[in-house]
């Protein structure tokens, strides 16, 4: 297990077209987390599972954001009919525990046209 | 409200001068605070916790409740320091990450 990974590393769309994301957590880390980074901002929260639960989403995830972690492992972010304004890097992360910090993985960078 | 502050986009120093990224931070409850730092075309990595009182790369950060402050420091940059720095409150089962600090350290 060489970290957390994430896959695509870029994506380029459409304006309009659906795009998904996924993140492989460290396999003993029960907690994962999406962020999205946009130019000049710190990672902004997005949402959270603990095992397969979703336990807290941001307002930042309207409802074109749909986020899965079906069996507790690999989780994925879909985004329907994006925008301009979607474009950005979307982190995932993962920790064992509150307060032990988070392991991040490279991130998707996604750029809609 | 959960909220990191950190003041300055860019800090620019000379090899061997000393170095400080201040970082504040609003909470309501007790602070659990974190650096982070990403180099040029790698990802977001943890530097280190308040928790752990520890010095990495020789950073040491500090917390002072009173000032609400967790400032990083190193007595002596090296070029190899250049990087984005970000630091990050634990919130209610999330990190909360100030927009970062460029740290530039030119020979």
């Amino acid at each position: 297990d060489t970290g957390v990974s994430q896959d695509p590393r870029h994506k380029i769309t459409k304006r309009g077209q659906n795009v998904t994301f996924r993140c492989d957590p460290i396999s003993e880390h029960n907690r994962l987390y999406w962020y999205r980074q946009t130019l000049g901002q710190g990672p902004e929260f997005l949402t959270y599972f603990q095992n397969e639960a979703q336990l807290e989403k941001s307002r930042l995830l309207s409802d074109r954001f749909s986020a899965e972690r079906p069996k507790g492992s690999f989780s994925t972010l879909e985004i329907q009919r994006t925008e301009q304004g979607d474009s950005a890097m979307y982190l995932c992360a993962s920790s064992l525990a509150d307060r032990v910090g988070y392991t991040f993985g490279s991130g998707t960078r996604l750029t809609v046209v | 409200a959960q909220r990191v502050t950190q003041p300055e986009k860019l800090l620019s120093v000379f090899k061997g001068a000393p170095v400080e990224l201040k970082c504040n931070y609003s909470y309501s409850g007790s602070p659990e605070l974190f650096w982070y730092v990403q180099y040029s075309r790698q990802r977001l990595q943890l530097l280190l916790r308040h928790i752990s009182r520890e010095s990495i790369k020789g950073f040491t950060a500090d917390l002072n409740k009173g000032e609400t402050s967790f400032h990083l420091k190193k007595p002596f940059a090296q070029e190899e320091d250049s990087a984005m720095y970000y630091c990050a409150l634990q919130g209610f089962q999330k990190l909360v990450f100030g927009t970062g600090t460029r740290l530039l350290v030119s020979p």
